[in-house]
């Protein structure tokens, strides 16, 4: 069965470096998205991302945070200047059209900032 | 105010036992979805079951099934003949519809299912 991959599953950063999380979503999908959780709390949305730009983007999603699409399988997430509060489970999340198509999740990168 | 509320942070079942987790949500769109995900303690997060809001049935999948109650803005997971495997975190999880180029996913708080043997 086809399914999201994500690497790494776990990043180590220093505060104020750029970290870059990859996703390869499910290769039929036309909507792909980043989510996070912080240990313990709820998933939070970040970011959609559908022909081939941003769709809808929280609150959470500033300046720091940008994502793109640089080939045809390939989505990332690049964090500029991470502080220590980004510290967190990163999902990459696709799903195919329609409004009744669930989002397929990816097993999430735990990034540590140090 | 909270779009989806789990009010149940942690349940326990006993092994073959029926278990209902609890999610409500607050929506003012007539188009909307509902989600639950398993979250094993691996960390992965796992599709379960789905109910749109102009379903005229109640989904299910396997041994999930979801008592959707409308005008109770409710929409309950029931798993069935509890396993040990069924040991994790539950999220409900609602999709509005506002934008047909995002369907992004409101999370509950999630509920920890503990099956006893």
């Amino acid at each position: 069965e086809p399914e999201v991959t994500q690497t790494p599953s776990h990043q180590v950063t220093q505060m104020g470096q750029e970290v870059i999380l990859r996703c390869v979503p499910i290769s039929n999908h036309l909507y792909f998205y980043w989510y996070r959780q912080i240990l313990g709390q709820k998933v939070e949305f970040l970011v959609s991302f559908y022909n081939n730009e941003i769709s809808e983007k929280s609150e959470i999603f500033d300046d720091q945070f940008s994502v793109e699409r640089p080939d045809g399988s390939n989505f990332t997430l690049k964090i500029r200047s991470t502080k220590l509060e980004d510290s967190a489970m990163y999902f990459c999340a696709s799903s195919e059209a329609g409004r009744g198509q669930p989002q397929h999740f990816g097993d999430g990168t735990r990034l540590s900032i140090l | 105010a909270q779009k989806i509320t789990q009010t149940q942070p942690g349940m326990f079942v006993q092994e073959k036992e029926a278990v209902t987790l609890d999610c409500t949500y607050d929506t003012s769109d007539p188009s909307y979805g509902l989600f639950w995900y398993k979250q094993p303690s691996s960390g992965e997060m796992i599709f379960l079951i789905y109910q749109g809001s102009y379903d005229q049935q109640n989904a299910t999948e396997g041994r999930y099934s979801l008592n959707f109650q409308k005008a109770r803005k409710s929409a309950n997971l029931v798993i069935s003949a509890s396993q040990l495997g069924d040991s994790a975190m539950y999220f409900c999880a609602m999709r509005e519809g506002f934008m047909d180029s995002s369907y992004k996913l409101i999370f509950g708080s999630g509920t920890r299912l503990l099956v006893r043997p």
